[in-house]
């Protein structure tokens, strides 16, 4: 059981905007910043999203991530067929000191 | 640019103890920009960070993990290592070795490849 929820799954066509939540609790999201990952299948995991909404270089801006309270999102639109991967997030939990991940999100391009 | 390499055992015995070597190239494990870390995924199965140090030695470990673990650092061959003692089938497990920029993003922004490790008799 993870620290934090993803839903398993999220599908969409090409063309669409998908959300994918994560949902924590005050020692985690509620306050520290959060970090989202996509992880291609068979590869390793790479930074998409830091501090809430920022993006690395090179990450395309149909990325983009948003946080409320204990809760967390990342948005992609204009969906590719390239974006079919797991999606994680993660942050700081001042309980468990310690980095905690999101079960991750599957993405389907239909 | 900034490479991290994993190298290690592919296969493991029950109880035995795994150990892992992450090798950074391309720029220096000193740095006092970032802290150095582990990450694990069991097949088909979520990330779950294993601990992270700073090149210092200052070490920080998960706590379902702490009394197994131990992270290491040299900085003379810009390596660190990890090592996993009483290790169960629970432990097989893709492990990445990553960097995180605590000034930065504070995140984990270069991974390594990944090596994947069996346990196994």
């Amino acid at each position: 059981q993870s620290v934090l929820t993803q839903p398993p799954s999220a599908s969409g066509t090409p063309g669409q905007r998908v959300t994918i939540s994560c949902s924590g609790s005050s020692s985690n999201i509620g306050s520290n910043t959060v970090n989202w990952y996509q992880q291609l299948p068979g590869t390793a995991p790479k930074l998409l999203i830091y501090s809430n909404n920022q993006r690395p270089s090179g990450v395309p801006d149909r990325f983009s991530g948003s946080k409320s309270g204990t809760s967390a999102s990342l948005a992609i639109s204009g969906l590719q067929s390239e974006d079919e991967a797991d999606y994680y997030c993660a942050t700081w939990d001042d309980s468990l000191n310690g980095w905690v991940f999101g079960g991750g999100t599957k993405l389907t391009v239909l | 640019q900034l490479q991290l390499q994993e190298s290690g055992p592919g296969l493991v015995k029950p109880s035995e103890t795994l150990s892992l070597t992450c090798t950074v190239s391309g720029g220096s494990i000193s740095s006092s920009s970032y802290y150095w870390g582990w990450i694990r995924q069991p097949p088909g199965k979520g990330l779950e960070w294993i601990g992270s140090i700073y090149y210092s030695g200052s070490t920080y470990y998960n706590s379902s993990l702490k009394s197994r673990v131990t992270i290491s650092v040299d900085t003379s061959k810009n390596q660190f290592s990890l090592k996993l003692s009483s290790v169960t089938a629970a432990d097989t497990a893709v492990y990445y070795c990553a960097r995180r920029a605590a000034a930065e993003s504070d995140a984990f922004d270069i991974w390594g490849q990944g090596t994947m490790v069996t346990v196994s008799s």
